[in-house]
């Protein structure tokens, strides 16, 4: 059963455009979620995160969304870069697990 | 013994110490993790390792080494320290790698350098 969702496997986006990237999760007691970027080959970075009592955090071109009644956040990258293409996880953090999504491939289109 | 265990529990080092965190899993995991959580801040992934070999390191200052000796052990070994490398560090284990599973902490170590 898996309770953190990336249901995108991919997405494809034009360069300067709005990239968003979705993610659903099941238990209502998560405490804060995390979205990571990886590239191949190389480590995940830390990018955002938000804590369940805020419905938005922003950091620069980086903007999460929580929708706790749906049960679903949203990371809005813009405008979208070359460099922005990569894996994109969302994680859901309580008591002593972090529990990550399959992942979102981000292709941003020349 | 069940879940994941880190010791010690609590550390206070001088700068010019030389000390070691263990973890150790008792899930059959494959994979394992550290990470440093700062005050206020989000888990900071450190080091990964995937069946025994590292896969990733997110730029870490080479005064924090691991070593990985079988997939149910993992060492942080740590050497002339600063004091903002102070902080909560979590070992976690997945039975897959490196993300996209569940990963389970252990209860961590409180770090603080003087």
């Amino acid at each position: 059963d898996q309770q953190v969702k990336q249901n995108s496997p991919s997405l494809s986006v034009q360069e300067g455009r709005i990239s968003i990237l979705n993610c659903d999760y099941t238990n209502s007691m998560f405490d804060y979620f995390l979205w990571y970027k990886k590239y191949p080959a190389e480590g995940p970075t830390f990018l955002i995160s938000i804590s369940s009592i805020k419905d938005k955090n922003e950091d620069g071109r980086f903007t999460v969304f929580l929708n706790k009644s749906a049960k679903h956040l949203s990371l809005h990258i813009v405008p979208s870069q070359p460099g922005d293409s990569a894996v994109y996880f969302c994680a859901a953090h309580r008591d002593d697990k972090i529990i990550f999504g399959k992942g979102t491939r981000l292709h941003i289109l020349p | 013994e069940t879940g994941v265990t880190q010791t010690p529990r609590h550390l206070v080092m001088g700068m010019t110490n030389k000390k070691s965190l263990k973890c150790e899993q008792h899930l059959g995991h494959n994979a394992m993790y550290w990470y440093k959580q700062s005050a206020k801040k989000p888990l900071e992934l450190m080091f990964v390792y995937n069946f025994k070999e590292q896969t990733e390191n997110n730029s870490v200052p080479s005064r924090f080494s691991p070593e990985c000796p079988n997939s149910s052990h993992l060492f942080l070994h740590l050497h002339t320290l600063q004091p903002e490398d102070s902080a909560l560090y979590l070992c976690a284990s997945s039975q897959e790698g490196p993300l996209g599973d569940t990963q389970y902490f252990g209860p961590g170590t409180r770090l603080t350098v003087l």
